[in-house]
């Protein structure tokens, strides 16, 4: 059964450009969460969509969205991108919707880098 | 906001010994809390959960306690190996909601 997928693993951008990182869950999970790590930070719950909808944002700013498609692959993109942008971006899927006591389970990230 | 704190940054441990680390919620409307262990370069990966309804879960060497009152709970890794060497989250989650520490980062000296 194969994991969860993130693409691509390694980019980098420079300030004022925007990115678009996909996340394919594990067949079968219908909620895909975000979020975004950085040392010290730990892990910033960046959204959840179930069924194609957003259920919840964390406290993060408009230039970062997302959405997901009928096949519950997600994408999430960052626009205008600043420096503190930096960081590890995971993504996870659960079978049901998060926080319902299911596992989450992680990709292993797409690491974004701003210049 | 950080909703859930998590104690100490970082922690030194002999093999053998225990491991124990700690982490508070605000948010009474948390009714699941996990813990994950990460390796370097690999994503998170559920290593025990608890209910609030319960104030101990053990599976293995790792142990969960609750305390709902003071709105804590701790994790404890007994018999610490070298193999646990990893960086911990605590989480506290709600429906569509988890929130997570800022991570131990757990070293286990030989």
């Amino acid at each position: 059964k194969a994991g969860v997928t993130q693409t691509p693993r390694y980019l980098i951008k420079t300030r004022g450009q925007q990115v678009t990182l996909s996340c394919s869950p594990i067949s079968g999970h219908r909620s895909v969460s975000w979020y975004q790590q950085t040392p010290g930070q730990g892990l910033q719950f960046l959204f959840e969509y179930f069924s194609e909808t957003q259920r919840n944002k964390g406290n993060f700013p408009g230039r970062f969205s997302g959405r997901q498609f009928s096949n519950s692959r997600s994408e999430m993109n960052v626009s205008t991108l600043e420096l503190g942008d930096s960081a590890l971006y995971l993504c996870a899927s659960s079978l049901g919707p998060l926080g319902d006591t299911g596992e989450l389970f992680f990709g292993e990230g797409s690491r974004l880098t701003v210049l | 906001q950080q909703q859930v704190k998590q104690s100490p940054q970082s922690l030194i441990v002999q093999k053998g010994g225990i491991s124990i680390i700690n982490c508070a919620y605000e948010n009474t409307a948390f009714d699941y809390f996990p813990w994950y262990q990460q390796f370097p370069g690999k994503g998170p990966a559920l290593l025990i959960a608890i209910r609030p309804d319960v104030s101990e879960k053990k599976e293995g060497r790792f142990t969960i306690s609750f305390n709902k009152s003071a709105k804590q709970f701790s994790l404890h890794i007994m018999d610490s190996q070298p193999g646990d060497s990893a960086t911990y989250f605590c989480a506290a989650s709600l429906l569509h909601d988890m929130r997570f520490g800022a991570g131990t980062r757990l070293t286990v000296k030989p």
